[in-house]
């Protein structure tokens, strides 16, 4: 089993959708969890940082983090052509800077 | 303040071929890690470095290795290269006090491709 699961598959949406993307892990020691954002032929970008579990709002971007279930949730609220990249959610745990990362969703907002 | 810099951007080898890879972090950023990026395995942790050292590694082979300068620059070398290490290599920076856990700032990586 993979420490972190993030469903890989593409996603269309219209502009002003609302986004959901979404990540489960394994390792229960996980506290710090990001999500990135990569745009093609670029180096991933950090949007959200959360530590332990809780909401945090930034803008029209909305994390969630549930260590209970080990699941965490990124929320685009009116998405727009611009947001169309690639989304990473990452997390690593208490005193190390090695970073896990699901596999990515590309995401496409269309005009 | 100028962002993680990788260099070269592009590269073409051969199999069985070295290379060596270059990345400037933040200045003022301490610790230097490097990921391997694949389609098929999405972004591994190679290693970290801070102040020098080799803090943690990653499940590679002992092909791939590193170091890092006093002024904080670090390489990643890769000898014999295989095919399957075609990847795009990242670099990120951090402040990394410690034992704490940071923020990373990732550079626009090199593109590695191995003929």
């Amino acid at each position: 089993q993979k420490e972190v699961e993030q469903d890989p598959g593409p996603l269309s949406v219209p502009e002003g959708a609302i986004v959901s993307l979404n990540c489960t892990y394994s390792n229960s020691a996980f506290q710090y969890f990001m999500w990135y954002r990569q745009y093609s032929r670029k180096g991933p970008e950090l949007l959200m940082y959360t530590y332990s579990s809780g909401n945090k709002e930034d803008g029209r971007f909305t994390a969630q983090v549930d260590k209970s279930s080990k699941y965490i949730s990124l929320f685009i609220r009116d998405s727009q052509p611009s947001d169309s990249a690639t989304y990473l959610c990452a997390m690593s745990d208490y005193g190390n800077n090695r970073l896990a990362f699901g596999k990515g969703n590309q995401v496409v907002v269309i005009p | 303040k100028a962002g993680v810099t990788q260099t070269p951007r592009y590269l073409i080898k051969t199999r069985g071929q070295q290379v060596t890879l270059s990345c400037s972090p933040i200045s003022g950023h301490r610790s230097v890690s490097w990921y391997q990026q694949t389609p098929g395995q999405g972004l591994q942790f190679l290693f970290e470095y801070f102040s020098e050292t080799q803090r943690n590694k990653g499940n590679f082979p002992g092909r791939f290795s590193g170091r890092q300068f006093s002024n904080s620059r670090s390489e990643m070398n890769v000898s014999t290269l295989e095919l399957g290490d075609s990847a795009l290599y990242l670099c990120a920076s951090s402040s990394r006090q410690g034992l704490s856990t940071d923020t990373q700032y990732f550079g626009p990586g090199t593109r590695l491709t191995v003929l």
